[in-house]
């Protein structure tokens, strides 16, 4: 499975836009980039997934480069509900096994 | 999407004791996971469950320690045993739908605390 690299922290103000980058350097043809959302007291829950360009859903984006060794997801005009930690899993299709690095914390400020 | 009920949501065991965690699925799924998530970090694997075969254990976790029972399509449980302060944490079941390709659903997971 991919590693993947995600800064530790982030912090914003409501109605900023957020781009949380993650690095997978050793990402292989048949993995797809999946993000996921943790608040406290809850498990992670699906937000996006994308194998390459540019993803859009009712909730945030993700641009992937063509070379597939970083992806950046995107939260346009955040909110203080979007506190949460965000998850960046690479990995293949049919045998599919989540496996999670530390994740980014967001804040997000009044 | 899969939803997962999870039971109980949480739980505080005397030491040396055994905790046995239920997972439900409401609908027949072929991979369960079952994670662990220590306070203030991320997940970790434990071991993957499937239906009619033995669960295949991630480094550092044994039978003995974490007994999984996969009895159908639907249903899991995890058991913590010969507890100790050390396994306080939240406990995490999950499953794949293969037809979603790699979208994993998780339960609320149960807050174990170990005194």
């Amino acid at each position: 499975l991919a590693k993947t690299t995600q800064p530790i922290s982030m912090d914003s103000y409501e109605g900023q836009e957020v781009n949380i980058t993650c690095s997978h350097n050793n990402i292989a043809t048949n993995d797809y980039i999946t993000w996921y959302q943790q608040f406290p007291s809850q498990g992670p829950r699906f937000i996006i997934q994308g194998y390459k360009t540019k993803v859009t859903n009712e909730v945030a984006s993700l641009f992937i480069p063509a070379d597939r060794k970083s992806s950046t997801l995107s939260l346009p005009r955040v909110s203080l509900s979007d506190t949460a930690v965000y998850y960046c899993l690479v990995a293949s299709g049919g045998s599919y096994i989540p496996t999670f690095g530390r994740g980014t914390s967001l804040i997000v400020h009044p | 999407s899969a939803v997962i009920s999870q039971k109980p949501s949480r739980d505080i065991c005397q030491r040396g004791t055994s905790l046995t965690i239920q997972c439900q699925v409401d609908s027949q799924v072929t991979m369960m996971f079952w994670y662990r998530q220590q306070p203030g970090q991320s997940l970790t694997l434990i071991a993957t469950a499937n239906q009619g075969s033995e669960a295949t254990y991630e480094s550092g976790f044994v039978i003995d320690k974490f007994p999984i029972s996969r009895p159908n399509l639907t249903f899991s449980t995890l058991t913590v045993s010969n507890m100790s302060p050390e396994d306080s944490s939240i406990y995490l079941c999950s499953v794949d739908e293969q037809a979603k390709n790699t979208e994993a659903f998780f339960g609320q997971g149960t807050r174990l605390t170990v005194v």
